[in-house]
């Protein structure tokens, strides 16, 4: 059975610095998908970023990146130059030949000025 | 482009009421899926249409929820009758193709209450 694991509930960070949310995973399947998904507060889901578990580099899109490590089966979303509006839940979610996501519990940030 | 849209965006109902909820997705898209978070927890699937078919419904959790995609468009959801536990948020998921790669875009939610 496929398992997402999210172990920080909270993080805070200042605006500006660097923030890694940790996300680890489980599966035996060798082709899946790795997403990372954005809620704010007003409840919306925005797709932030999506690794492939074939892909030879880590994805990055603008101030998100990927850390991929497959052998230990990780994939921290790192937020480079925190803003205000980086505030809320993040979720990790994986998807293999079934479709459907499975999610972690998401961690909440909270950007301070 | 629209996005995938849900309506209503918020639903407060007595335990043993009906309540339907819609998702449209985005036009072209054959797949949809529908997903709820209990309050505190995780995002969990229930189920996932190719166009009209049910393609996995193992994520519904009993025979109170009933979904269907009358001609691969719209999707509603209906719960009867209404529980407590029944209270979170449904989301409403698209996706094109059978890529196991393919972005999936969410809808706003519905945020069911049932007291």
């Amino acid at each position: 059975a496929q398992k997402i694991t999210q172990t920080q509930p909270g993080m805070f960070v200042q605006e500006k610095e660097a923030v890694t949310l940790d996300c680890t995973y489980d599966t035996s399947d060798p082709s899946y998908g790795l997403f990372w998904y954005k809620q704010p507060s007003s409840g919306e889901m925005i797709f932030l970023i999506y690794q492939g578990s074939y892909d030879q580099q880590n994805a990055t899109e603008g101030r998100y990146s990927l850390n991929f490590q497959k052998a230990r089966k990780s994939a921290n979303l790192v937020i480079s130059a925190s803003q205000l509006g980086d505030s809320a839940m993040y979720f990790c979610a994986m998807h293999t030949g079934f479709q459907k996501l499975v999610f972690g519990t998401g961690t909440r940030l909270l950007v301070s000025p | 482009e629209a996005g995938v849209t849900q309506f209503p965006s918020h639903s407060v109902i007595e335990k043993g009421q009906t309540v339907t909820l819609r998702c449209d997705p985005i036009s072209g898209h054959d797949n949809l899926y529908w997903y709820r978070r209990v309050m505190g927890k995780e995002i969990k699937f229930l189920l996932h249409f190719v166009k009209e078919s049910k393609q996995d419904e193992s994520g519904m959790p009993n025979n109170r929820f009933l979904a269907e995609r009358t001609g691969g468009t719209y999707s509603t959801l209906k719960v009867q009758p209404a529980e407590l536990e029944d209270s979170g948020v449904y989301f409403c998921a698209s996706s094109q193709g059978r890529n196991v790669y393919n972005e999936q875009f969410f809808g706003p939610g519905t945020r069911l209450t049932v007291l």
